[in-house]
């Protein structure tokens, strides 16, 4: 079983719409982190969390520490969000965890 | 204040050749850390330096594989006596303080091919 573990895997959306991508995690952690990864193959960090909730733009990152879970949510989603949204782990031992990432397709 | 920059883009290295990637973290930044991309698979950590120090290698092959964050100069990551295996994506990330208190800045990574 992995250390953490993302939901869904492929997801399909409609522009426009509201989008919500899951990461749960099995270890004590000291900050989780929300990754992009475009078709390029470019990453970019777009949340670092400790707790409680972040926004950026329209963007949207929850984390809950006793129930070692966070979600991403995108909101009014675009054609260019479409990308892999890869959530990540750090522990306080200093070891990176990663999920498998959810491919994103947002359809015009 | 240019990003994380990392070179070569391209790598393409025969079985048995050594690989040298290299990471120039953000004006400012002292922690950098390497990552493995194997492909159709995830990120993988492999190590963790500050400046002159290597603070977490437990993600690094014990064999072939070192790292070094000299004083002047970029990050460098070697592969000695490259096999298939090790063709993937490696991104490096810094952080200007700890990566427990910072967002890490990824680079374009480096995609090493073994032929």
């Amino acid at each position: 079983k992995n250390e953490v573990e993302q939901s869904p895997q492929n997801l399909t959306a409609q522009e426009g719409e509201f989008i919500t991508i899951n990461c749960s995690y099995s270890v004590g952690i000291s900050a989780l982190h929300w990754l992009q990864q475009h078709p390029g193959g470019g990453i970019v960090s777009l949340f670092m969390l400790s707790s409680g909730k972040k926004k950026h733009g329209r963007l949207i990152a929850t984390i809950n520490i006793q129930e070692k879970h966070s979600s991403l949510h995108i909101t009014a989603s675009h054609p260019r969000d479409s990308a892999v949204y890869i959530c990540a782990v750090r522990c306080p031992g200093n070891q990176f965890y990663f999920g498998t990432g959810t491919s994103l397709t947002v359809i015009p | 204040n240019a990003g994380v920059m990392q070179n070569p883009r391209h790598l393409v290295r025969r079985r048995g050749q050594e690989a040298r990637l290299r990471c120039s973290p953000m004006k400012g930044h002292s922690h950098v850390y390497w990552y493995r991309q194997l492909p159709e698979e995830g990120l993988k950590f492999m190590v963790y330096l500050q400046k002159e120090n290597i603070i977490d290698e437990s993600g690094m092959p014990k064999e072939r594989f070192s790292a070094e964050f000299p004083k002047e100069g970029p990050s460098i990551l070697r592969i000695q006596q490259v096999v298939r295996g090790d063709s993937a994506a490696y991104f490096c990330a810094s952080s200007l303080l700890a990566g427990l208190v910072d967002t890490q800045y990824f680079g374009p990574g480096t995609r090493l091919t073994v032929l």
